[in-house]
């Protein structure tokens, strides 16, 4: 049974450029979530889906993020323009409630030059 | 503003002695708590987890404690294997509302 799919699972790119990240959740889990990791602030929720609809996307850190969810299987994290302090690595994860376990994608790994 | 603290960022322990790694929060809603554990260059995955309802919950070689008046919770490996060398996060959430995770520790079980 798969899992939580994610892509690319490394990403090299220069300052100024557009960065899209995709993600596949488990089929039937109605919530979704982007979190990001970084050293400093270890995994920072940034934005959640339930069937498809965003619910809280406040820890989005500013406009240059977006994120859809167009349907039930796929998800993007776009970063336009992205900056060096953008570098982190990106989860998603998907789940069955609100509260339950979260199922982790092996996440990408974004360097902005 | 970080409503689940972990202020160890890293422990070392000795293969076959107890691991404590700690969590802090601030959020007096939260009532479901959970352990992640991630290796490198894997998603974290799921560890165990405990309800409000609860004060210890135990698994195996991990027990998860409960403080709820001192806002505390922890996860106790015994006896520690080099295979749980990962990093652990410590997550929690309140009805309706998203999950928020800790920093992380780094654990380190030497042989």
């Amino acid at each position: 049974d798969a899992g939580v799919i994610q892509s690319p699972r490394h990403e090299v790119t220069e300052m100024g450029q557009e960065v899209t990240l995709r993600c596949k959740p488990i089929s039937g889990h109605d919530y979704l979530f982007w979190y990001r990791q970084t050293m400093m602030r270890g995994l920072e929720l940034l934005i959640y889906f339930n069937n498809n609809v965003p619910i809280d996307d406040s820890g989005m850190p500013e406009d240059r993020f977006s994120a859809k969810m167009p349907n039930a299987s796929f998800s993007t994290l776009k970063i336009q323009p992205s900056e060096p302090r953008d570098s982190a690595v990106y989860f998603c994860a998907s789940s069955l409630r609100m509260t339950g376990e979260l199922f982790f994608g092996e996440g990408s790994r974004l360097t902005v030059l | 503003d970080q409503q689940v603290k972990q202020n160890s960022p890293s422990l070392s322990v000795q293969e076959g002695r107890i691991s404590i790694l700690n969590c802090d929060y601030t959020n007096s809603m939260f009532d479901y708590f959970l352990w992640y554990k991630k290796y490198p260059a894997e998603g974290p995955t799921f560890l165990i987890s405990i309800s409000s309802i609860k004060d210890k919950n135990e698994d195996g070689r991990f027990t998860v404690f409960l403080n709820k008046s001192a806002k505390h919770l922890s996860l106790h490996i015994v006896p520690s294997q080099p295979g749980d060398s990962a990093v652990y996060f410590c997550a929690a959430s309140a009805l309706l509302n998203d999950m928020r995770f800790g920093a992380g520790t780094r654990l380190t079980v030497k042989p």
